[in-house]
């Protein structure tokens, strides 16, 4: 595709549930980025893939995140468990190194009940 | 600790004024700034700095860096309402994951 794409555009859950968020990156894009905007706060890094590996998993919240990155291509975001803390934007970015212009996709606005 | 600070946070201006937003950060291994425009829910590029007074423009928008004084702005000329968003400053280190490092953004709003 052109650009990044995420899904669900929005997903509604009740507490304590887990949810599933997908990123498809730009075609050839080797990096992988999953950031969180809560509302009223700004962006904040979560963990960064390079093709599959993920070498920097620093920015996950909480062991009940995980991503995982197959094919070089899309990822999966996970949430166990959710909690009203987790509601937030969920946006992904692409690049095509590391270091390299990170494009974004629409993100999936998460809301927790 | 790294940060990086935008101002003002809020702006409200009326069409065909110019603006102009300040990005100053405090990071170690600085690698590059990078400035976005967010109108919903996707950040958009708009310019990437790595190199100090060498002015970045694209229409009514320009930027440039300062690695002296540690800072960059954001112009934007005879500004529209179509300008009207929240605009993100953001830091990339040369270690680790390269990931942006954001500024919480400045809300502009332009008002015909």
């Amino acid at each position: 595709g052109a650009g990044v794409s995420q899904s669900p555009s929005n997903k509604v859950t009740e507490k304590g549930k887990d949810v599933e968020l997908r990123c498809d990156p730009i075609s050839g894009h080797t990096a992988l980025y999953w950031y969180r905007q809560s509302l009223g706060q700004g962006l904040e890094f979560l963990i960064y893939f390079q093709g599959n590996s993920a070498p920097d998993k620093s920015g996950l919240p909480s062991d009940r995140f995980s991503a995982e990155r197959t094919g070089g291509s899309v990822s999966t975001l996970t949430i166990q468990r959710t909690q009203q803390e987790d509601s937030a934007v969920y946006l992904c970015a692409s690049s095509s190194g590391r270091g390299d212009t990170q494009y974004f996709g629409p993100g999936t606005r998460l809301t927790v009940l | 600790e790294d940060k990086v600070v935008q101002s003002p946070l809020s702006l409200v201006v009326h069409e065909g004024d110019t603006v102009t937003l300040n990005c100053s950060y405090e990071v170690t291994n600085f690698r590059s700034l990078l400035w976005y425009k967010q109108e919903k829910k996707a950040p958009t590029f708009l310019f990437m700095l790595t190199s100090s007074g060498i002015e970045k423009k694209s229409g009514r928008l320009s930027s440039i860096l300062d690695k002296k004084e540690l800072f960059s702005i954001l112009n934007i000329t005879a500004t529209q309402t179509g300008d009207s968003a929240i605009y993100l400053c953001a830091v990339v280190r040369q270690t680790g994951a390269n990931n942006l490092f954001f500024g919480t953004g400045t809300r502009l709003t332009v008002i015909p």
